[in-house]
């Protein structure tokens, strides 16, 4: 599983508050990606991060922030949740220097925007 | 940017026969081509993948094709058994991107 958790696991929330989902791996590696998964729109990238501080944006990052204080963390931010990202959202990690190579997920975070 | 389509979204085919997924990409610069599987309820994990420098590669029943003229890949699953149904993904991955990008998925369903 290449030593990646989320947390938390499941969450359900409010319209308008704000939700911070973490993301930690264990390996040191220098990639870490944001996605979200719907169904029918496969898995969409949200932001990733090619090092510590160095962030850049996805195809679907309206609405998100992110920020990567240590290797090992990387944090999504929906500043005020809407029922739209209501989803599952998987981080990921590229074993590469480059990033262009093998990404492991992790076990996903299932949140629900009532 | 890249786009990846993919091709069908459902299939359905009897145990021991073979499975093929087809995947189109924009980018004639991309140069990595994985492929994951997705059990319900769980994270999309690797199964196979190839690089454009190869046309093919075979892992068991597990077999890759990439037409780089075309811009086109395909995943051919032989002897399907059940526990190959899942939903299956392509990506492609651009060049000093650093990112991958997925296609739609396709729900494989095999029958006993």
């Amino acid at each position: 599983d290449a030593g990646i958790t989320q947390s938390p696991r499941h969450k359900v929330t409010e319209t308008g508050t704000p939700v911070t989902l973490r993301c930690h791996q264990t390996e040191n590696h220098r990639y870490m990606y944001w996605y979200r998964q719907d169904p029918g729109h496969g898995l969409r990238l949200i932001h990733y991060s090619y090092g510590v501080k160095d962030t850049d944006k996805g195809e679907v990052s309206d609405g998100y922030s992110v920020s990567r204080s240590k290797t090992e963390d990387f944090l999504l931010t929906l500043e005020s949740a809407t029922s739209s990202q209501t989803s599952v959202y998987f981080c990921a990690i590229s074993e590469s220097s480059g990033g262009t190579d093998t990404q492991y997920f992790g076990p996903g975070t299932r949140l629900t925007v009532l | 940017g890249e786009n990846v389509e993919q091709h069908p979204s459902t299939l359905s085919v009897q145990e021991g026969d073979s499975a093929v997924i087809k995947c189109t990409y924009s980018d004639s610069a991309s140069n990595y081509f994985p492929w994951y599987k997705q059990e319900l309820g769980k994270r999309p994990q690797l199964i196979i993948d190839i690089r454009s420098n190869v046309g093919e590669k075979k892992d068991q029943r597990i077999a890759v094709t990439l037409n780089k003229t075309a811009k086109h890949f395909s995943l051919h699953i032989t002897e399907t058994q059940p526990e190959d149904s899942a939903v299956y993904f392509c990506a492609a991955s651009p060049p000093d991107t650093g990112k991958l990008i997925f296609g739609q998925g396709t729900t494989l369903q095999v029958k006993p």
